[in-house]
Formats: C-alpha cells, sequence, structure tokens
C-alpha cells in the first residue's frame, strides 16, 4: 500500500457525461501528480498540483480540469466523456518535487459506453 | 519533445537467466526512475536514480544511470518467476515536472 488513495475504483458512465476522480495523497505529501494510462497512449502526465497551485501542465485535454484543496486532496474532473477517455487514471503523490519518489495510487479505471 | 524509448518491449525468459532492459532519453536530464506494474494494478516505485554513474540494488534487480549517454539500464540476476511483471523508465524534464515514461517491457519468467 503506498499511502496514496483514489476513489471510485471502477467508474462506467456514458458519452458526454461529467465525472470527478478523487485523490489522497500520503500524508505530508504537498505535490499531486495525475496520470492517464491506455492501451494506445501509454502513461501520460496530465497535470500535477503543489500545496494547492497548479505547478505543470502535461498532455491534458481541455474538457479536462483539475484542483487540489487546502487539505491536500485532489479532484481530476472529465467533461463531455468521450469513447476514447475510457482508461486507467493514476494520482501519484511525492513530498516537493520530483527529486524523491513518487507513490502512486491504485487507479481508477474510467469506462465510458 | 521529451522522448523515452525501451527495449525490448517484451522479453520472455527462462529462470535462472540474465538479462537487461534499456532506457534511452532524449533531453538532458538527471533524475530517472524505474517502475514496476502488474498487470491491472498500480505503479511500484522500484529505484529512483538522481545523478550521473548512480547504481542501486534490490534483490535480484540492479538499475544504473549514464546521463551522459542518456541511458539507463536495469539488469536481473538469476531471473525468477515472481519478477514477470511490466517493467517501466521515466525520466523528469521538458519543462515540466511529470513523469514521461517509456512504453514499458513486459517481461514473462517462465519456470
Amino acid at each position: 500500500d503506498s499511502g496514496v488513495t483514489q476513489t471510485p475504483k471502477h467508474l462506467i458512465t456514458a458519452t458526454g457525461q461529467r465525472v470527478t476522480l478523487r485523490c489522497s495523497p500520503r500524508s505530508g505529501d504537498l505535490s499531486v501528480y495525475w496520470y492517464q494510462q491506455s492501451l494506445d497512449q501509454g502513461l501520460q502526465f496530465l497535470i500535477q498540483y503543489y500545496n494547492g497551485e497548479e505547478r505543470a501542465k502535461g498532455n491534458i485535454l481541455e474538457r479536462f480540469s483539475a484542483q487540489q484543496f487546502p487539505d491536500l486532496h485532489s479532484e481530476l474532473n472529465l467533461s463531455s466523456l468521450e469513447l476514447g477517455d475510457s482508461a486507467l487514471y493514476f494520482c501519484a503523490s511525492s513530498v516537493e518535487t520530483l527529486n524523491t519518489e513518487a507513490f502512486f495510487g491504485q487507479g481508477t479505471r474510467l469506462t465510458v459506453v | 519533445e521529451l522522448k523515452v524509448e525501451q527495449n525490448p518491449l517484451f522479453l520472455s525468459m527462462q529462470e535462472g537467466k540474465n538479462y537487461t532492459i534499456y532506457c534511452n532519453y532524449s533531453t538532458t536530464s538527471d533524475r530517472l526512475y524505474w517502475y514496476r506494474q502488474d498487470p491491472g494494478k498500480s505503479l511500484e516505485s522500484l529505484f529512483v536514480l538522481l545523478s550521473n554513474g548512480a547504481v542501486k540494488q534490490e534483490g535480484r534487480l540492479m538499475a544504473s544511470l549514464d546521463t551522459k549517454a542518456r541511458l539507463s539500464t536495469l539488469h536481473i540476476t538469476a531471473a525468477v518467476h515472481d519478477l514477470s511483471a511490466t517493467y517501466f523508465c521515466a525520466v523528469v524534464g521538458g519543462g515540466a515536472d511529470g513523469l514521461t515514461f517509456g512504453k514499458g517491457t513486459h517481461l514473462i519468467i517462465q519456470p
């Protein structure tokens, strides 16, 4: 157990809908990262938050957004969902930046039908 | 754009053999990470390599980093079935703190 908690574990929804994925980082970790893993794209970095502020953006679509709250948990919002958004979404956390290890949660498997 | 290439992408080997997975990356970075992923599971951190010449070992796995060659290797010694998994290398760079991952090496170790 990495100490990073993601909910829900599985999510099935219809095209055009909006969903929210939640991540609680390890105790003491200030950075939260979101990644998408799919068969065709592999593991892709989406976005990073550090202590409540957006720190870096990767290949995140405009339909996707995220935020980190004062208690350091983070949410990834996915809207106007398409079939191609079906993937495993991981959250990771680290103490500060990536000079230290990043620990990954169990992931949320999103299926868009 | 930072690119990370792993090879081989698929490896089937016998127990007791040695093998090496290679990870090349395209831009300067002095931080390289190796992760293991079992099917349908999360990513488990194996090694964090933070400087040129860094070498780390854990059990039958040893990882090294050559920042001048932009190359990291993950060496498996006397493989056992329990090491069957997908192994990813990842690099920080390209102007963001996010990890750029290779495509992964799917390793199957046959008894």
